[in-house]
């Protein structure tokens, strides 16, 4: 089993430039999301998914744009990079209604 | 405002002893409350969990303690292993919400051979 995977693993970003970080999933998880973990603040939630076709902000929600199209691929959009997006991206998901996350191994991006 | 707090960002314990890595919150509506372990260059993982209606949850080495008057939950290694080197994160979640976490910064634990 893949569990969640994400592309790339690393990705540098000139300012301004767009770009998309993958994330799939084959365990049929309703649930999807997406985090950015930086040093001293957690992990902090940008947006999430309960569904295909569903989709809500997180606590960091600007800068970044997601679409949930089928049940298993929650692409997270980068509309025009920022320094302050350096981070490491993390996707998770989860049975409908439960906590218990997978999450993939995660996207390092820098912009410079 | 944090409402899941990890106040020691770093801890080091000696191979064989025990670990106790400690959490508060402050929202008296979670009522389920979870372990991730994180390795460098990795995602997060599942630890162990506890729901409010227990004060204990024990899998293995590990065991999870919840006091909701204190509002404060522990997880306990015992013993320690070089392998349990990793960041620990503290979440909680309540009922409804789409069972959104909400995650503490994270403690560092070293255990040294």
């Amino acid at each position: 089993n893949a569990g969640v995977t994400q592309t790339p693993k690393f990705q540098v970003l000139k300012t301004g430039q767009s770009m998309t970080l993958q994330c799939a999933q084959d365990m049929n998880h309703e649930y999807m999301s997406w985090y950015r973990q930086d040093p001293g603040m957690g992990l902090r939630l940008i947006h999430y998914s309960v569904g295909a076709g569903i989709t809500d902000q997180g606590e960091v929600p600007n800068g970044y744009n997601v679409s949930r199209s089928t049940t298993e691929d929650f692409p997270l959009r980068l509309l025009s990079a920022a320094p302050s997006q350096t981070s490491v991206y993390f996707c998770a998901s989860s049975k409908s209604g439960t906590p218990l996350y997978t999450f993939g191994s995660g996207t390092r991006l820098t912009v410079v | 405002d944090q409402q899941v707090k990890q106040n020691s960002p770093s801890l080091s314990v000696q191979e064989g002893r025990i670990s106790i890595l400690n959490c508060d919150y402050t929202n008296s509506m979670f009522d389920y409350f979870l372990w991730y372990k994180k390795y460098p260059a990795e995602g997060p993982t599942f630890l162990i969990s506890i729901s409010s209606i227990k004060d204990k949850n024990e899998d293995g080495r590990f065991t999870v303690f919840l006091n909701k008057s204190a509002k404060h939950l522990s997880l306990h290694i015992v013993p320690s292993q070089p392998g349990d080197s990793a960041v620990y994160f503290c979440a909680a979640t309540r009922a409804g919400n789409n069972r959104k976490l909400i995650w503490g910064l994270g403690t560092s634990l070293a255990v040294n051979p």
